[in-house]
């Protein structure tokens, strides 16, 4: 069946570049998305790519797809502690278009 | 614009009872999704209503249910609940069915006792 798998955890300096790295294996995604979860809060897009388009970037923040190998990115350009929080992957899987969630993965941003 | 509202915020329970979860959607969204969050589990798809009809759902007992209104409002019901119920549930709308751009409420965090 569909899977997204996410690494859980990250932990960077704050001013680095951070990259959070998704797979998955559903080859007829139409959309990805990238959302954020911060302490006690509901998840907040963040940003999404269409299943078409190589990269999208907005301020911050960079998604880079390869849908030969499968694999979304999302690269946060001078991390901040704000920044810290769970990021999840998500596709549109299937013909049902049911969002088909990773676990996320949880950066942690050290000053 | 008004968010995603959900209330309660916070519930406590105790085994075997029942509890209902209130969504209201973006004002013009007509799809609402819900989900369960665990730790262990991560984020797990309940069911997606749209115009007051279940479109999909996932792999959760019968004790879970739910329904929207007329007003794409939806509530979601847990019937005898079991300890391993307690969750945070989130409630996510989105404009047309779902795999579209989803907002997501705050969050009902329920314990079972």
């Amino acid at each position: 069946g569909e899977d997204v798998e996410q690494s859980l955890f990250l932990s960077v300096r704050e001013g680095d570049s951070s990259v959070i790295n998704c797979t998955y294996t559903d080859s007829s995604s139409t959309y990805l998305y990238w959302y954020k979860q911060e302490p006690g809060a509901g998840l907040q897009l963040l940003t999404y790519i269409f299943s078409n388009m190589d990269m999208k970037q907005d301020q911050r923040l960079t998604v880079l797809l390869n849908k030969k190998d499968k694999h979304l990115s999302l690269r946060i350009a001078d991390t901040q502690t704000g920044d810290s929080a769970i990021y999840f992957c998500a596709e549109t899987g299937g013909n049902n278009r049911k969002l088909i969630w990773g676990l996320g993965t949880s950066l942690a941003v050290n000053p | 614009k008004a968010g995603v509202t959900q209330t309660p915020r916070y519930l406590i329970k105790t085994r075997g009872q029942q509890v209902t979860l209130s969504c209201s959607p973006i004002s013009g969204h007509r799809s609402v999704s819900w989900y369960q969050q665990t730790p262990g589990q991560g984020l797990q798809f309940l069911f997606e209503y749209f115009s007051e009809t279940q479109r999909n759902k996932g792999n959760f007992p019968g004790r879970f249910s739910g329904r929207q209104f007329s007003n794409s409002r939806s509530e979601m019901n847990v019937s005898t609940l079991e300890l391993g119920d307690s969750a945070l549930y989130l409630c996510a709308s989105s404009r047309e069915r779902g795999g579209d751009e989803q907002y997501f409420g705050p969050g009902t965090r329920l314990t079972v006792t």
